[in-house]
């Protein structure tokens, strides 16, 4: 179990532009959650995969945001011509089907986005 | 729609002692999940105590416990003789209990800051 990862890490890009980031789930997770945490906040839901179905988005994702899960497996989030509210951490999280384990999120380390 | 209210921003303990956190929820619903999460600085969220509402027993977890209170909607986090590794963010978040194919989204707290002092 090597845990949920993110790629970048950091990224610094200027208004407008476009950026894309990735997860990488737990390896036998079928359920991929994105949220976004703004400084001195706590996380808020975007959306949710089951497997590469995107089964709910919140009002949050505006049209500039788009998420794919191709195959099931890792799952990219873009924000396409950026703005500076965009700044914030992206967290990823995924978890189980099975079971109880449904309601175990693990989280990735975050992509720390800023818009210059 | 379902809120989650962390009334401490910051909170200060010393080593060895015990510090209670405190988290209020607002829902209409029946069956939900309530936990804790620890978010150590520049480190990933992780798991800390999870509460079924069904389940009128307390959870614990080695030196974590909480406080579920169904009828006041509070669920409190006791941390028993705190470790210098226990500072961190720790934010309360709530899970209605959805069935199959549905969301289990995570409705989170604004979050208290804790720091333990050696």
């Amino acid at each position: 179990d090597t845990g949920v990862s993110q790629d970048p890490r950091h990224k610094i890009t200027k208004r407008g532009q476009n950026v894309t980031f990735r997860c990488d789930p737990i390896s036998e997770h079928n359920r991929l959650y994105w949220y976004r945490q703004t400084l001195g906040q706590g996380p808020e839901f975007l959306t949710y995969f089951q497997n590469e179905a995107q089964l709910e988005k919140s009002r949050l994702l505006s049209d500039r945001f788009s998420a794919e899960r191709p195959k099931g497996s890792f799952s990219t989030l873009e924000i396409q011509r950026t703005e500076q509210g965009d700044s914030a951490m992206y967290l990823c999280a995924s978890s189980s089907q099975i079971g109880t384990r449904v309601y175990e999120q693990y989280f990735g380390p975050g992509t720390r986005l800023t818009v210059t | 729609a379902q809120t989650v209210t962390q009334s401490q921003p910051e909170m200060s303990v010393q080593e060895a002692e015990t510090v209670t956190l405190s988290c209020t929820y607002d829902t209409s619903e029946n069956n939900y999940y309530l936990f804790w999460y620890k978010q150590p600085p520049s480190r990933q969220m992780i798991l800390v105590i999870r509460q079924e509402a069904y389940k009128q027993q307390n959870a614990t977890e080695n030196r974590f416990s909480v406080n579920f209170q169904k009828a006041a909607k509070s669920f409190s986090l006791k941390i028993s003789d705190s470790q210098l590794g226990d500072t961190a963010m720790y934010f309360c978040a709530f899970m209605k209990h959805m069935g199959g194919d549905s969301s289990y989204k995570l409705i989170f707290g604004s979050g208290t800051r804790l720091l333990v002092r050696p």
